[in-house]
Order: C-alpha cells, then structure tokens, then sequence
C-alpha cells in the first residue's frame, strides 16, 4: 500500500493566489522529504529538500520565496506555490526516503496544479 | 558531476518479448541506484534498490543488475499491463538526493 500521501491530488487556481500541497509519510517518520516538479514527458526535477526542524534546502534556480517549504513534523511537509502563474502549472510530487537495513526513496501519488 | 543516462528513450515491444533497459551512471561513491516505475499521472512507485556490482534483484517479470558503470532493467515475456516509464536514479556522495536519469517509455503490444 501508499506509505507516502499528497493532498490535494490536482487543484486549479486563478494567477496571483496561493495553493499549499501537503505530503505525509504515512507508516513511517521523515526527517527529511523531497519536493520534485514534472513537466509533460520529463523526468523529475528536485525543486528542494525539507528538513524537519530547519530551514529548506532549494536547487539552483528555485525562487525559496515563491515555493514555501514547511516540514512542519516528522510526518509532514507542505509546499505552499506563492502567488501562482501559469507558468507554475506542473506536476509537483514529493518523496520521502525511509531508512532501515536499506535505503528507500518513496513517492507520493503526485498533486496536478493548473493555474488559469 | 553526478550523471545518469537512459536508453533507449522509448521501446515498443509485442507482448512475450523479452528485453533490457540501460541506465548508465557516473557518481562518485555510489550509495545505491534505484529503478522505479512510473504511470501517466502518478507519482513514481519504487521497484529495486541495487548497492553494489553484481547484486540482482527480482520481482516478477522484472530483474534489476548493477556493474560498476550501468545498471540493466531485464523484461521478460512482458505483457500490456508493463507498459509505463522506467526511471533510474542513483544516490551517491554525502547526500540523500536522487539524481534521475530521463527515463524509458515502454509500450507492450497486445
């Protein structure tokens, strides 16, 4: 079954509002997650890594005031899009690697913003 | 520069047919290269997780191998429900980013 969970799973906006994703590990604790973007036929693009207790660690080129990043628990992280565009419109999946004896990466089912 | 690259880019396939799927990669200290499945609109689903050459994994008609420079996705007899895209990606250094790879879109016909 999922372990990792996203809400909403596609929302659309009018420009200029502000949409807030949230990503949960479901059956395990994350310190930290991982929000990616996907555009039509690409693969995907880390955007930034949450930290629970501390500040977000964005990619080049990713504006930190226009993706707001909270990891507001050890189960939950939110990325609030600020003042969308359509330009903003694209698929935004987040992860959560859960570590034991190995290492894994899961993902959320993914959330599809459109931005009219 | 961490670096994963995927071939072919897209593969048509008649149901029963067996192949593989490359995913080449460069990293400095691999710390696990991964495969994943991914269908249109959905999030990525994990499949493999592959430490070290010669380790093989195996899950129904798939199979995961690892050298020390690629890492091979073998399918065999696949049938319609296989069809989606491949992704690769590795995890090396001292972070727990993925770096991916393009990814193969797999079509298996009936």
């Amino acid at each position: 079954g999922a372990v990792v969970s996203q809400h909403p799973s596609w929302v659309i906006c009018k420009s200029g509002t502000s949409v807030k994703i949230e990503c949960r590990s479901l059956d395990f604790q994350a310190t930290t997650m991982f929000w990616y973007r996907q555009f039509p036929k690409q693969s995907l693009m880390l955007m930034a890594t949450s930290n629970e207790g501390s500040k977000a660690t964005y990619e080049q080129g990713v504006e930190k005031d226009k993706f707001l990043i909270n990891h507001a628990s050890l189960t939950l992280s939110t990325l609030t899009v600020t003042s969308a565009h359509p330009e903003d419109s694209s698929f935004y999946i987040c992860s959560a690697p859960r570590q034991g004896a190995t290492y894994e990466q899961y993902f959320g089912p993914g959330t599809r913003l459109t931005v009219t | 520069e961490d670096q994963v690259t995927q071939s072919p880019e897209a593969l048509r396939l008649q149901e029963g047919e067996s192949s593989s799927l490359n995913c080449s990669y460069t990293v400095s200290g691999l710390r696990g290269l991964f495969w994943y499945r991914q269908d249109p609109g959905k999030g990525p689903e994990f499949l493999f997780t592959l430490y070290s050459a010669g380790e093989e994994k195996e899950k129904e008609r798939l199979k995961a191998t690892l050298t020390k420079k690629e890492s091979f996705l073998h399918i065999t007899a696949p049938k319609p429900e296989d069809s989606a895209t491949y992704l690769c990606a590795v995890r090396g250094g001292a972070t727990n980013k993925l770096i991916f790879g393009t990814g193969t879109l797999l079509a298996v016909q009936p």
